[in-house]
Parts: C-alpha cells; structure tokens; sequence
C-alpha cells in the first residue's frame, strides 16, 4: 500500500519569498505523483504531476516539483509567493498512473504574509 | 467545456434520512471516483469505476454506502440511513483512463446529517 506524509500543516511564508512544501511517499512500486490545489469551498484542481521522463516538473502558476527516488520526496517549490497563492495543497501518490484512485496526504495550508 | 458537476452543492439532512449524492462526469471520460474529505480524515476513496464498472470499493465505510453508474455520465452515491458521522464534503472526479493521468474534480458536495 502507499501513503503521503506532507510536513507541516500550515506553512507562513512573506510576499514574495520562496516557497517550499514538502511531500514524502512510500510506494512498493514506481509511483506517479501529484500536486493538488484547493481553494476555499472549491474542488481540486492539478497544480503538476510526475509520470515518467524528467524528474523536475514544471506546472501552473510558476509552481514546480522534482521527484528524488532516493529521498522519496516529491516537494513542491515557487520562487515568489503572491497572495492569490493562499490555498490548501494537497500531495497524492497513484500505483497506477492516476487510473486508480488518488492517496492523498493531510494537505498544507499556505498563509501568505503581506 | 463543462466539467465535473455535482448536485446538490449543500444538503441539510436528519439523521436516518436517505442521502443522494450525484454526479455527471467530464464527456469523454471513462474513468469515475468519489472521494470524502473531513477534518478528521482528510480526502479519502471511497469507490472507482472504469466503464461504469465498479472496481474497488474497499473505502467504502459501511453498507449503508452504496454507489452507482448506470451509464457514462451519471453517478451516485446513497447513503441510507445518514448519521452525523457522514457529515463531510463528497468530491465526485472524473478521467480518461490511461498512464498518468489527470482526474479532474467537481465543486463536492457539502452534506451535514443532524
């Protein structure tokens, strides 16, 4: 069976400073990864993913992530913090490429200080 | 194009009373999950369905929760009887079945059982 462990459930960073939110995985097998973001009273929505190929991910809204095999790890970075990036992030781990269902891990809260 | 919908948004609900959950997923897409987020609990599966067959329904809490698709673009979920326990938001998701990729999230639905 796989898990998440994301650390940290609130992470306060200022405007403009960098962001990093950390995901940690256990998979018996090859893991796809997942980067969620939800706004208050909304869905999910896919921030990136990992698949296969190129181990750092680029996706939407300046954010991206690298898959380290070694550490397990699938972190979640922004260079700038804008306030519109206040949100719950959410990391999930699929065994088979997102075809089955999603595990998810407890989720980040990100404050953005002015 | 539309993408997942679900109804109702918000139910209010006595406890013993029956709950239907609904969900229409993105057309094309044949892949269909519900998940439940809590507090306590975080987002959990609770049941996938590839071409409207379901394929693991081991998150599913009880018998009391029940699931189905009739057809590619209508779900639901029943629960029968609600207890408060059951309060939660129910997020319906869709995909095309494949590697990788992405499933696409409804609104949820914000159920509270009294």
């Amino acid at each position: 069976a796989q898990s998440v462990t994301q650390l940290g459930s609130h992470v306060s960073v200022s405007e403009g400073a960098l962001v990093l939110l950390r995901c940690n995985y256990s998979s018996s097998v090859p893991p796809y990864l997942f980067w969620y973001v939800q706004y208050p009273n909304q869905g999910l929505q896919l921030l990136l993913k990992y698949t296969t190929g190129a181990t750092l991910v680029k996706g939407i809204n300046g954010f991206e992530a690298e898959f380290k095999k070694s550490e397990t790890s699938f972190h979640l970075t922004k260079p700038s913090a804008h306030m519109s990036d206040a949100a719950e992030y959410f990391c999930a781990v699929s065994i088979g490429g997102g075809a089955d269902g999603l595990t998810f891990g407890k989720g980040t809260h990100l404050i953005i200080q002015p | 194009d539309a993408g997942v919908i679900q109804s109702p948004r918000h139910e209010v609900t006595e406890m013993g009373q029956e709950v239907t959950l609904r969900c229409k997923p993105i057309s094309g897409h044949n892949s269909l999950f519900w998940y439940r987020q809590t507090m306590m609990r975080g987002l959990e599966l609770l049941i996938y369905f590839n071409n409207n067959v379901p394929i693991d329904d081991s998150g599913m809490p009880e018998d009391r929760f029940s699931a189905k698709m009739p057809n590619a673009s209508f779900s639901t979920l029943k629960i029968q009887p609600s207890e408060p326990r059951d309060s939660a938001v129910y997020f319906c998701a869709s995909s095309f079945r494949g590697t990788g990729e992405t499933q696409y999230f409804g609104p949820g639905t914000r159920l509270l059982v009294l």
